[in-house]
């Protein structure tokens, strides 16, 4: 069964710095990898996706990730922050090829602070 | 707007009641999956149902159910509610079964207080 890890429970950083929160996952098939963004007292929405190809992937809002299969991670970064990007980010994780029966397998979340 | 609709949006009740949280899904959605998020577990799948029927299982307990209608509208209901299943309940959808990519669209959730 898969599984991921997110590193950081919490990640404070000031206005206009840059930031990267940190998954790795652990699976012994391919997997489909997910970022997922909650804002407070809303669902979760999708930041971006890997599915294959180009292991650097872009996002909404000026968030990518990068894809290391030899290090199993998926790190979400961006390269300088706003006050309204102040989330909970998910980190996922469903096996590839399509399968039939596939779900999302989340991690515990980091939040994210980002202080004027 | 996810085009995920769940309600009621908030419900406190006591332990040992039952109660029912309404999920529709996307307009052409077939599955809809059910969430649950606690502050100790983080985000646990509980069910997924396919036109109907019932797909994958997860940490879903025996006090729990689900089902999903002919319209695609789907239930879950909890019974003999204890204080440990306070959570926010969420409701996701995605289009295909087979194929599909993964990316589920989620509601705002059903935040269930138990006293």
């Amino acid at each position: 069964a898969q599984s991921v890890t997110q590193l950081d429970s919490q990640v404070p950083v000031f206005e206009e710095a840059p930031v990267e929160l940190r998954c790795n996952y652990s699976s012994s098939v391919s997997v489909y990898l997910f970022w997922y963004v909650q804002y407070p007292n809303q669902g979760l929405q999708l930041l971006l996706k890997y599915l294959s190809g180009s292991t650097l992937v872009k996002g909404i809002n000026g968030f990518e990730a990068e894809f290391n299969k030899s290090q199993t991670s998926f790190h979400l970064r961006k390269p300088s922050v706003h006050i309204s990007d102040t989330a909970e980010y998910f980190c996922a994780v469903s096996l590839g090829g399509g399968g039939s029966n596939y779900k999302l397998t989340f991690g515990k979340g980091t939040l994210l602070t980002v202080n004027p | 707007d996810s085009g995920v609709t769940q309600t009621p949006k908030h419900l406190i009740t006591a332990t040992g009641q039952r109660v029912t949280l309404r999920c529709s899904p996307r307009s052409g959605d077939l599955s809809v999956y059910w969430y649950q998020q606690s502050l100790d577990q983080g985000l646990q799948f509980l069910i997924q149902y396919y036109n109907g029927e019932e797909r994958a299982k997860g940490n879903i307990l025996e006090r729990f159910s689900a089902q999903q209608f002919p319209d695609l509208h789907s239930e879950l209901n909890l019974s003999s509610l204890e204080l440990g299943d306070s959570a926010l309940y969420f409701c996701a959808s995605s289009a295909r079964l087979a194929g599909g990519t993964g990316e589920l669209f989620f509601g705002e959730g059903s935040r269930l207080t138990v006293l």
